[in-house]
This record gives structure tokens, C-alpha cells and sequence, in this order.
């Protein structure tokens, strides 16, 4: 079985500020983990995997998240945000075809 | 070219009908899916085929069928469409899982 949660469901930051969203999983098996992000009227589109080779992971556009195998998390940063970071975010887990996405986070920035 | 496209993008259609939802991919993945997303952007798994074969399929009604005519196609039909069934439908394809997964766009169903 498999699950993940996103704390919570809007995140609101101002434009060059830290952006942060967390994402924390359950799986039995080891974990494929993936961030995806959605604009609005589109569909969604991969930022980043992790796919059990470095626990840092480098996406597009400026994000990054991290693997911690003792917290079972896989938050995502990016240093600085920007207006076009708006968007709806989501964090899924893959033991196997099927990935399991949370309930997503929305990214709000303020000018 | 579009990866993964879906047909038609809005639809809008009586309680009642039945539609079709057209998906293609031209990245030779071998797995196809349905996802329902509701209005809380909840993202929800309703089929996956894999190679024209049905491997997961979620609890949901029997009026939606999918039907996976080649390994690049999966179309999904709805007969007798109800109100609650309004939502985002998004097809995607997937290689084997592990490298993730290519979304279409979405297709918006409003049933009134």
C-alpha cells in the first residue's frame, strides 16, 4: 500500500521569498517520488523524480526536493519564488505502474 | 506533437447521454490511465491498461468503460451521465512507471 500527504492545502509566499511545500509518503516498497505542477486549465506537468539515485533532486524551473528516508519525506524548495510559480502542486509516490498523488498544494504569490 | 492528446477538451452534455473520450499517445509507453479530477483538484485513478490489457480498474461505476483499441490508444465511454460525474478527465502514459508520467490536458465534462 501506498500514500501520500501534502500539509497543506495553500501556501502562500511573496516573490523572491523561499517557496516550500511538503510532501510526506508511505509505501512497502522502495519508492519512485515524483512532484508535478498544474496551472490553471492544463495539465499536469513532471518538476522532478526521484528515482533511488541522488537524494537531491534538481527539476525545471529552479525547484529542487530532497529524499529523507528516516522522515519518509520529499518536500519541495526553490530559493526564490516567482509570479509564474503560481500554480496548483502535486507530490505523488510509484511502487509500481500506479502512482498515488496527494491532494496538491496551492502556490500563492504575492508581488 | 503532442504526446499525449485528448479529445475533445470541454464537454458539455445532458444528464442522461452517453460521450466518448478520445486519448492517443505517440511515445510508445506501454501503460495508459484515467484520472478523475474533482473540484478540489482531488486526483483520483479510475483505469490503466497496459498493453491493450486491463491491469487496474478502480471502484468505479460500471456506466464508465474504457476500451484500449491499440497500445496508443484508450478511450474512455460513459453511458447514462449523472451530475456528480462533472469533472476533469486526464489521460496519461507512462513507459514503466519509474520515470514518471505524461498527462494530456484534460477533458472538462459538465453535465447539466
Amino acid at each position: 500500500a501506498q500514500s501520500v500527504t501534502q500539509l497543506g492545502s495553500h501556501v502562500s509566499v511573496s516573490e523572491g521569498a523561499l517557496v516550500l511545500l511538503r510532501c510526506n509518503y508511505s509505501s512497502s516498497v522502495p519508492p519512485y517520488l515524483f512532484w508535478y505542477v498544474q496551472y490553471p486549465n492544463q495539465g499536469l506537468q513532471l518538476l522532478l523524480k526521484y528515482t533511488s539515485a541522488a537524494t537531491l533532486v534538481k527539476g525545471i524551473n529552479g525547484f529542487e526536493a530532497e529524499f529523507k528516508k528516516s522522515e519518509t519525506s520529499f518536500h519541495l524548495t526553490k530559493p526564490s519564488a516567482h509570479m509564474s510559480d503560481a500554480a496548483e502542486y502535486f507530490c505523488a509516490v510509484s511502487g509500481s505502474y500506479i502512482p498515488t498523488f496527494g491532494r496538491g498544494t496551492s502556490l500563492i504569490v504575492h508581488p | 506533437d503532442t504526446a499525449v492528446s485528448q479529445t475533445p477538451k470541454y464537454l458539455v452534455t445532458q444528464m442522461g447521454n452517453d460521450k466518448s473520450i478520445k486519448c492517443e499517445q505517440n511515445l510508445g509507453h506501454d501503460t495508459m490511465y484515467w484520472y478523475k479530477q474533482d473540484s478540489k483538484k482531488f486526483l483520483k485513478i479510475m483505469f490503466s491498461y497496459n498493453n491493450k490489457e486491463l491491469i487496474i480498474n478502480e471502484t468505479v461505476p460500471n456506466r464508465f468503460s474504457p476500451k484500449s483499441p491499440d497500445k496508443a490508444h484508450l478511450n474512455l465511454h460513459i453511458n447514462s451521465l449523472e451530475l456528480g460525474d462533472s469533472a476533469v478527465y486526464f489521460c496519461a502514459s507512462s513507459q514503466d512507471g519509474i520515470y514518471g508520467y505524461t498527462f494530456g490536458s484534460g477533458t472538462r465534462l459538465t453535465v447539466v
